[in-house]
């Protein structure tokens, strides 16, 4: 079983956009995350949930809203897709500094 | 505020050759440090970490890492690598249990046969 699995692996869609990218996680963890790995691999957080609740914001256009239905799930919309959105999305869940488990992410490209 | 630092891009190093990639942090407080790998089209896979206790972790695929707090090091070796341990190897720093971590800019190893 994929401990933490991220749908659609790929998603390639027009500027202007509305687009959902959907986390789930089965080991039980309590906090999860999403992070942006742009062109150059480099890693940015963009939020952090805590058992549903949002602890971590940072910039991020408000375009993009997490939503979280209960804690084995974190979901990303992103509204009026743009060109500099395209990117590689990773959702992550942690409990206890055991650090990070990782999905396998989603590469969105905005054409 | 904590940052992490790989000097190192890209290391080419032949195959059974021992390696070294080098992280160095900072922090004004106590720190949790981490080791992860992302082979290619893949996530992140977390080789080691360090928390407290033992200065030296061992990791999977025989990895290990030192904890220098006089250096504010974390270098990532192994004695002999293979083929198969092609990858981006990414150190990352905490100040706090599951607060965020600060991912450096990513390592590239690339083996040469």
């Amino acid at each position: 079983d994929t401990a933490v699995s991220q749908t659609p692996k790929y998603l390639v869609t027009q500027m202007g956009n509305d687009k959902s990218i959907k986390c789930e996680q089965n080991l039980g963890h309590d906090t999860m995350y999403w992070y942006k790995q742009d062109s150059k691999k480099f890693l940015k957080i963009m939020f952090s949930y805590n058992n549903k609740e949002l602890i971590i914001n940072e910039t991020v256009p408000n375009r993009f809203s997490p939503k979280s239905p209960d804690k084995a799930h974190l979901n990303l919309h992103i509204n009026s897709l743009e060109l500099g959105d395209s990117a590689v999305y990773f959702c992550a869940s942690s409990h206890g500094g055991s650090g990070y488990t990782f999905g396998s992410g989603t590469r969105l490209t905005v054409v | 505020a904590q940052s992490v630092t790989q000097l190192d891009s890209q290391v080419p190093v032949f195959e059974e050759a021992p390696v070294e990639l080098r992280c160095n942090y900072s922090s004004s407080v106590s720190v949790y440090l981490f080791w992860y790998v992302q082979y290619p089209n893949q996530g992140l896979q977390l080789l080691l970490k360090y928390l407290s206790g033992s200065t030296l972790v061992k990791g999977i695929n025989g990895f290990e890492a030192e904890f220098n707090k006089s250096q504010t090091s974390f270098h990532l070796r192994k004695p002999s690598v293979h083929i198969s341990d092609t990858a981006e190897y990414v150190c990352a720093v905490s100040e706090n249990r599951d607060d965020k971590i600060i991912f450096g800019k990513g390592t590239r190893l690339h083996i040469l046969p």
